[in-house]
């Protein structure tokens, strides 16, 4: 079965940094792009990242663009998602995902991130 | 870059079709074959439905279908059925190598 699972959310201090992680499984994730996706308590989901099966191309929004980084280990079948200078703003659930047709497809369960003083 | 826009919400009784509308901009949805729907029921993950306008991944059923005019993309839902009540999301690539979201509609099953 295809699945991806995330973790590594937490509650932090606004300014502070973590890191997500996805465990992918099923599927070798060096033959898709992979997303990471949040959605904020009430709010829909937005796109927050994207990098290609080599790790020669990603992708940010503008909101996370220069804080954010997304990164890959082919080998461990793992995403990864740093994140520093932490928002109150960035507070919400972060899913990871494999894309299908330029779309999200094999989302996880998420991994809450709350950012607050 | 901004929401695309749906409406807040459709409704319909069981085995009828609803139609949810989405619309952008030519940067984004009427620029690219990349646009895709998600259905999310409370407290769960996004469901991919419609990917590349009209494309069902397998297990979809064939009652979910996508198309496409200009700017705005559309979902249609025939046959209504009470699982079908969830929020719908739409999302498209953009110019910028980006991706952005619908605002979501809430449908209804009378």
């Amino acid at each position: 079965e295809e699945q991806v699972v995330e973790s590594g959310g937490g509650l932090v201090q606004p300014g502070a940094s973590l890191t997500l992680s996805c465990a992918a499984s099923g599927f070798r994730i060096e033959y898709y792009w992979m997303y990471w996706v949040r959605q904020a308590p009430g709010e829909g989901p937005v796109w927050v990242s994207r990098m290609n099966g080599d790790g020669s191309s990603m992708a940010y929004a503008d909101s996370v663009r220069g804080r954010f980084t997304i990164s890959r280990d082919n080998a461990h079948n793992m995403v990864y998602l740093q994140m520093t200078s932490l928002r109150v703003e960035d507070t919400a659930v972060y899913y990871c995902a494999r894309e299908l047709g330029g779309a999200m497809h094999q989302w996880g369960r998420g991994t809450l991130i709350t950012v607050s003083s | 870059q901004s929401a695309l826009t749906q409406p807040p919400s459709a409704s319909g009784s069981p085995g009828q079709s609803v139609t949810i509308s989405c619309t952008g901009t030519s940067s984004d949805v009427g620029g690219y074959k990349y646009v895709s729907w998600y259905q999310q029921h409370p407290g769960k993950e996004p469901k991919l439905i419609i990917y590349e306008v009209s494309k069902r991944p397998s297990g979809v059923p064939d009652r979910f279908s996508g198309s496409k005019s200009d700017n705005t993309a559309f979902l249609t839902v025939s046959g209504l059925q009470a699982e079908d009540e969830a929020d719908y999301y739409c999302c498209s690539y953009t110019r910028s190598d980006t991706f952005v979201f619908g605002t979501g509609t809430k449908v209804i099953v009378l």
